[in-house]
């Protein structure tokens, strides 16, 4: 089936640095979603994309849909504290399921 | 506009047991999915409930079965509870035609 191949698997940065994350698969999607995971709760939607190439921003996020519609990153500038989580990448397919990369957990060092 | 609830957020079975789990979705939004999270496999796909009828359905034993409303509260339940059962349940809603979807707290199970 459809997978989604989502590095890094963990990161640890310094509070003020830039953070990037990717997802990649071997298939089309039709749609890009990344999510936010707080402990304890359920993953919270941080950015949709609908096209092949857009870029869209969130605040500090930015996130783009590949050219090739097989992949995309979620860029975070100048963490803070309160980015610490899961983040997960998902891609909606043309017979409409929804498949999630096994996430990316953001550490911030003191 | 309240969220995704799902009922209950903690739950401990024993093994052979079966369990029900809750998820009223946000108003208007007709569409539930339902996921299991394990740390080792990530968010896996159950199924999807579209107007009281299952619409997707992911690769799980029988023993995983769900249904929804005429009011779109959806239900999962679960029989013969295994101790690879143990996980959070996490219930998604989103409007028809929409590929936002909008995640519920969760429903923690341990099978012990």
């Amino acid at each position: 089936g459809q997978q989604l191949n989502q590095s890094p698997q963990s990161m640890f940065i310094q509070e003020g640095e830039d953070v990037s994350m990717n997802c990649t698969s071997s298939s089309i999607f039709n749609t890009w979603l990344w999510y936010k995971q707080d402990p304890g709760e359920g993953p919270v939607l941080l950015i949709a994309l609908y096209k092949a190439g857009e870029l869209t921003s969130n605040g500090r996020l930015t996130a783009q849909f590949g050219i090739t519609r097989k992949d995309s990153f979620l860029n975070i500038s100048a963490s803070i504290p309160s980015d610490v989580g899961i983040y997960f990448c998902a891609g909606m397919n043309r017979d409409d399921k929804i498949i999630f990369g096994k996430g990316t957990r953001l550490h911030i060092l003191p | 506009k309240a969220g995704v609830t799902q009922t209950p957020r903690y739950l401990i079975k024993t093994r052979g047991q079966q369990v029900t789990l809750s998820c009223s979705p946000i108003s208007g939004h007709r569409s539930v999915s339902w996921y299991q999270q394990t740390p080792g496999q990530g968010l896996q796909f159950l199924f999807e409930y579209f107007s009281e009828t299952q619409r997707n359905k992911g690769n799980f034993p029988g023993r995983f079965s769900g249904r929804q409303f005429s009011n779109s509260r959806s239900e999962m339940n679960v029989s013969t509870l295994e101790l690879g059962d143990s996980a959070l349940y996490l219930c998604a809603s989103r409007l028809a035609g929409d590929n936002e979807q909008f995640f519920g707290p969760g429903t923690r199970l341990t099978v012990l």
